[in-house]
């Protein structure tokens, strides 16, 4: 099956500067992966999402790229802000599974000092 | 987007008993739901697929006996934790897709269960 790994596990960075999250996944069928934001006790909200017909997709401040070839996508939050601070989770999911049944990484917790 | 709510927030039970825990869809109807356990400070971790008119379909190492799971409609699902011990506290979390080509998840808003 599926098996996701993300990196960093913590993140700390200062107001204004950028934020990269790494991640891998192990199944060539994944085509699918989304990136959720959860803050402290709260349910995961979904914040970008990519497909692998795409290499790249950007809302505002935040992009994700995706390496097919090599199996990894990443995260990109730029001019972070103290409310960008939550754990980020990416997972991972094919058609052949179903789209929705989701691989989450381990969860990066990000923290952004003013 | 969608509502998914789940019910209750948090319950805290004694050893032995069982605990129901719903997700339901609020605007939409939903076949398929899945349910999750996240430890603190960790992933969430994909118990069971529950299908609505069918059988759930549980991960590898998830109970099915202690973990009973029911979807008796389109729009509502429940878990239900039988002769929960301490080693079953844990945040449950359940999500749902809209249709059946949808991708994104919409979470509930999870259920803290503490078994003293």
């Amino acid at each position: 099956g599926e098996n996701v790994e993300q990196h960093p596990s913590t993140l700390s960075v200062q107001e204004g500067d950028s934020a990269v999250i790494k991640c891998t996944y192990s199944d060539s069928a994944s085509n699918y992966f989304p990136w959720y934001k959860q803050e402290l006790g709260k349910r995961p909200q979904l914040i970008i999402d990519i497909r692998s017909n795409v290499g790249e997709k950007k809302d505002q401040r935040i992009a994700v790229t995706l390496n097919k070839t090599a199996k990894h996508f990443s995260l990109h939050i730029t001019e972070t802000q103290p409310e960008d601070s939550a754990v980020y989770f990416c997972a991972a999911s094919n058609k052949n599974t179903g789209f929705q049944k989701l691989v989450f990484g381990t969860g990066t917790r990000l923290l952004v000092s003013p | 987007g969608a509502v998914v709510s789940q019910h209750p927030s948090r319950v805290i039970c004694k050893s032995g008993t069982s605990v129901k825990i719903e997700c339901r869809s609020l605007d939409f109807q939903a076949t398929t739901m899945f349910w999750y356990r996240q430890f603190p400070k960790q992933s969430l971790m994909l118990m069971a697929t529950s299908n609505e008119g069918s059988k759930a379909t549980y991960e590898q190492g998830v109970e099915k006996d202690k973990f009973l799971i029911n979807h008796a409609s389109l729009t509502l699902s429940t878990l239900t934790v039988t002769s929960a011990h301490p080693e079953d506290s844990s945040f449950y979390i359940c999500s749902a897709t809209k249709g059946r080509s949808g991708t994104e998840a919409f979470f509930g808003q999870g259920t803290r269960l503490t078994v003293v």
